[in-house]
């Protein structure tokens, strides 16, 4: 079975500063999805950024930008010139690929992150 | 385009009672799910609809918990009898189509708080 893990239950970073929240994950299959949600204190959970396992180029949106290590299986988020708007409850995602009949996703326990101004 | 629209916000019963959660997702996304989010962790799905057919109801505790889908569109979730341990937030997502590429990127809605006493 799949498992995420975020070892991280709480984040703290200076307003402007950089931050970079851990996950690793476990699976024996080759093709899937990672991903980061944000979810704000409204509980809408937000897709912050993804990654396609087959890629190796690391995926980036604006200021945010991963570190995929496939072999380690570690995808951490870093999230550069932070905000206040970036607080908010972060999760690490797993989904299967198209050809293991992915849907689901699996998320890690999720990381607390506060911004100072 | 309209998201993913959840109601009720809040809700709050008595052990042993019913309730009922509606969903409707955001127009065209053929794949629905239903996840549940006990506080201090990451979201856990519970259904997935393809359509109006279930795709993966493993974890779905079926002495209790129900769903449908009829006509493939809107969804409703319900629990009969509550108990304590059911206090969560449950979150409704949808997605275009089932692992096909970004399509099937997951859009959440605002999700639905129950309290159990």
């Amino acid at each position: 079975a799949q498992t995420v893990t975020q070892s991280q239950p709480e984040m703290s970073v200076q307003e402007a500063e950089t931050v970079t929240l851990s996950c690793t994950y476990d699976t024996s299959e080759s093709d899937y999805y990672l991903f980061w949600y944000k979810q704000p204190p409204s509980r809408q959970m937000i897709l912050v950024i993804r990654q396609e396992a087959y890629k190796q180029q690391n995926a980036t949106e604006n200021r945010f930008s991963v570190n995929f290590q496939k072999a380690a299986k570690s995808f951490s988020l870093k999230i550069s010139d932070s905000q206040l708007g970036d607080a908010a409850m972060y999760f690490c995602a797993y989904r299967r690929g198209i050809y293991n009949q992915g849907g689901k996703l699996i998320f890690g326990q999720g990381t607390e992150l506060s911004v100072k101004p | 385009e309209a998201g993913v629209a959840q109601s009720p916000r809040y809700k709050i019963i008595e052990k042993r009672q019913s309730v009922a959660f509606w969903c409707n997702p955001i127009s065209g996304h053929a794949t629905l799910y239903w996840y549940q989010q006990i506080l201090g962790q990451g979201p856990k799905l519970l259904i997935q609809f393809q359509n109006n057919g279930v795709v993966d109801d493993s974890q779905l505790p079926k002495d209790r918990f129900s769903a449908e889908r009829l006509k493939g569109v809107d969804s409703t979730l319900k629990i009969q009898p509550a108990k304590l341990e059911d206090s969560a937030v449950y979150l409704c997502a949808s997605s275009f189509k089932l692992g096909q590429g970004r399509g099937d990127t997951q859009y959440f809605g605002p999700g639905t708080r129950l309290t159990v006493l």
